[in-house]
């Protein structure tokens, strides 16, 4: 079955660590993105991804980290430096043409310990 | 940068009554979309509107596009359970492949 992957479904952080949530993607979709879910709110874009080796800061970059090294993959790290990581994070892809409709993964809820 | 404001942001309505939520933007949009998240779920695309005044069916659904490119709706005939959800509006920001997201509307449909 074609879609997108993500994991683990939950994680947990200590404060002063780095976490990195996975994102895979089988569906030959050019175009990735990461959205965070905060309790009863819409989706805030973190970052995104056009193409292989090249992606775009989102609305709330800061003190997140992103790689595109595979047109498969699409790694958000959340660095030390995100002082609320708490939130439902959601990865989407896309063919990549205007206008084109997201696919989503079925995220990872991160918490802090 | 650009806004999508939606309302109402919950609404809580008898089995069979209608329900409809309101996307509002303050620059004129090239397209919108309209995706439902079920309560612990993901996200899933209904539509897209992209034509001035246009308006869609899906069953009870109806999705509608300002004349003016700048507002669009979403109205379901005779709520079901099934219908319970967050339902989000996403624009996309003019000259980038961003997309944004309205704050969405909950809904909760009793039985």
């Amino acid at each position: 079955d074609g879609g997108i992957t993500q994991s683990p479904k939950y994680l947990f952080r200590k404060e002063g660590q780095n976490v990195t949530l996975s994102c895979e993607q089988n569906l030959n979709h050019d175009a990735m993105y990461w959205y965070r879910q905060d309790p009863g709110q819409g989706l805030r874009l973190i970052y995104y991804s056009q193409i292989v080796n090249d992606f775009q800061k989102g609305d709330i970059a800061e003190g997140y980290s992103v790689s595109r090294e595979k047109k498969e993959s699409f790694p958000l790290t959340v660095t030390s430096a995100q002082k609320n990581p708490t939130a439902f994070y959601l990865c989407a892809s896309s063919m990549g043409q205007r206008h084109e409709k997201l696919f989503f993964g079925s995220g990872t809820q991160l918490s802090v310990l | 940068g650009q806004q999508v404001m939606q309302i109402p942001q919950y609404q809580h309505v008898q089995e069979g009554e209608d329900f409809t939520t309101y996307c509002n933007s303050s620059t004129t949009l090239s397209n919108i979309q309209w995706y439902k998240q079920r309560p612990g779920g993901h996200p899933v695309f209904l539509i897209q509107l992209v034509k001035s005044g246009e308006v869609k069916k899906q069953k009870r659904l109806t999705f509608q596009f300002g004349e003016a490119k700048k507002n669009s709706s979403l109205h379901i005939t005779a709520t079901q359970t099934t219908d319970v959800g967050t339902y989000f509006c996403a624009v996309t920001r003019p000259g980038t492949y961003k997309y944004i997201f309205g704050t969405g509307t909950r809904l909760k449909v009793l039985a």
